[in-house]
């Protein structure tokens, strides 16, 4: 299982501001994905992200609110851009298991509060 | 639209008693269903997937059903402890096809399990 660490593992940020949560893997990974989880709700994706090209996002997300960067192959960061209240939430990181087995493992997430 | 549902109310059962747990998905024809379990504070884990093919998939205390037919997954832990006090999640991909997925993941909003002494 690959063993995956995120920063910060929690924050609270004023309206307006950005921040950046860096994704760290102990192993080399072909695809990141990065999942979104409000206050009750379950999760889910924001966009995968895959090492040299522009990340794929899912439907009513844009890459101007969550830029991504995925500079090599264990390593992501995904940026919360123009905070609002709204944007409260945790942050996870995933990878997927080995091929074809279809099963994902999750960093521990990143807590954002927005004030 | 398609959609993935569990039982939002908290499931209280009795330490040693077995503890049943929904999930039902609409408009989805998935290759293989998953299960997670998430405690509060941390990212899920995963703990067993099943394929169309598989109508039953057991690991030590649990077992997973999957009727395609219905459209349902059952999730069982078997001799339940207060340790498996937790929000349990389902998940499908629905592009997966029977030679793979794609790990893309759509999740359920999970049932809470609570075993009490």
């Amino acid at each position: 299982s690959a063993v995956i660490s995120q920063k910060p593992s929690r924050d609270i940020c004023q309206r307006g501001t950005s921040l950046t949560i860096q994704c760290q893997v102990d192993s080399q990974v072909t695809m990141m994905f990065w999942y979104r989880q409000q206050p009750g709700q379950s999760l889910t994706l924001i966009a995968t992200a895959n090492q040299g090209s522009e990340a794929t996002y899912e439907s009513g997300f844009v890459i101007d609110k969550f830029p991504i960067s995925r500079p090599n192959l264990t390593f992501s960061t995904l940026t919360v851009s123009n905070m609002s209240p709204e944007d409260s939430s945790i942050y996870l990181c995933s990878v997927g298991g080995p091929a074809n087995t279809g099963e994902l493992f999750f960093g521990e997430g990143s807590r954002l509060t927005v004030l | 639209s398609q959609k993935i549902e569990q039982n939002s109310e908290a499931l209280n059962i009795q330490e040693g008693k077995t503890a049943t747990l929904t999930c039902n998905y609409t408009n989805y024809s998935p290759a293989y269903l998953q299960w997670y379990r998430q405690d509060p504070g941390r990212g899920p884990v995963f703990l067993l997937l099943i394929r169309e093919n598989e109508k039953e998939k057991r690991k030590e205390r649990l077992k997973v059903t999957f009727d395609t037919t219905l459209k349902q997954s059952l999730f069982h832990i078997t001799a339940s402890q207060p340790a498996d006090s937790a929000t349990y999640l389902c998940a499908l991909d629905p592009f997966s096809t029977s030679t793979g997925g794609g790990n893309k993941l759509t999740f359920g909003t999970g049932t809470q399990l609570k075993v009490e002494l």
